[in-house]
């Protein structure tokens, strides 16, 4: 079963804007990490946010950890065409050992 | 550095034929994984490895084996293909626990079986 679950499934955004994404999860972590997937392409990993943490940046990515409502948030900032993606939150189990994804937000930046 | 690399890219099985996906990393990491992607869905995770030597099951197991004789190679072998086995294959590693680090994925494999 899928730990984490994004929200929304899909986003169409014009370029210049910006992208939020949502991830809600069941269990309690240690971690959790985004990735992004350009189509037919393997993952690239884009941030870990440990579960004593609340807040991360990396360029123009923001990501947000709200452990009491088991939920978290990427913020894509002045959004790109290159964005175009589909990006998905991982969450670890208890013992560090199993990454659980969840099924992705396709995000579509037009230009 | 490649990286993970994945051998095929592409393959077409009959049902009941057997076949291994490869892959291979060159960045001395402990930690491997494969992944299976179905349209619409994340990735699940099929076996991981924690170390040479050292495998487990992830969440859906069933029909696949693997074994890590060495630290850079983990294939994944599907004894008798099904068509539920149709899906994109990845391999990751990662230098630490699955979860406490990132992962570095391989390009995938798209498998489909008839």
């Amino acid at each position: 079963s899928q730990q984490g679950e994004e929200d929304p499934q899909a986003l169409s955004i014009q370029e210049g804007e910006n992208a939020t994404m949502n991830c809600s999860y069941k269990t309690s972590i240690n971690n959790l990490q985004w990735y992004r997937q350009n189509s037919g392409r393997g993952l690239v990993h884009l941030i870990l946010i440990r579960s004593n943490e609340r807040e991360k940046h990396s360029g123009r990515l923001r990501v947000t950890l709200d452990t009491s409502k088991k939920s978290s948030s990427l913020l894509i900032t002045a959004s790109r065409a290159a964005d175009t993606a589909s990006y998905f939150c991982a969450t670890d189990d208890p013992y560090g050992n199993k990454l659980v994804f969840g099924a992705g937000t396709i995000l579509r930046v037009k230009s | 550095n490649a990286g993970v690399t994945q051998t095929p890219k592409f393959q077409v099985l009959k049902t009941g034929q057997s076949m291994t996906l490869q892959c291979a990393q060159d960045m001395n990491h402990e930690y491997m994984s494969w992944y299976r992607q179905d349209p619409g869905m994340g990735l699940r995770l099929i076996h991981y490895s924690v170390g040479a030597g050292i495998t487990d099951q992830g969440e859906v197991p069933n029909g696949y084996n693997v074994s890590r004789s060495t630290t850079e190679d983990f294939p994944l072998r599907l004894l008798s293909a099904a068509p539920s086995q149709t899906s994109v294959y990845f391999c990751a590693s990662s230098s630490t626990g699955l979860g406490y680090n990132e992962q570095f994925f391989g390009p995938g494999t798209r498998l489909t079986v008839l």
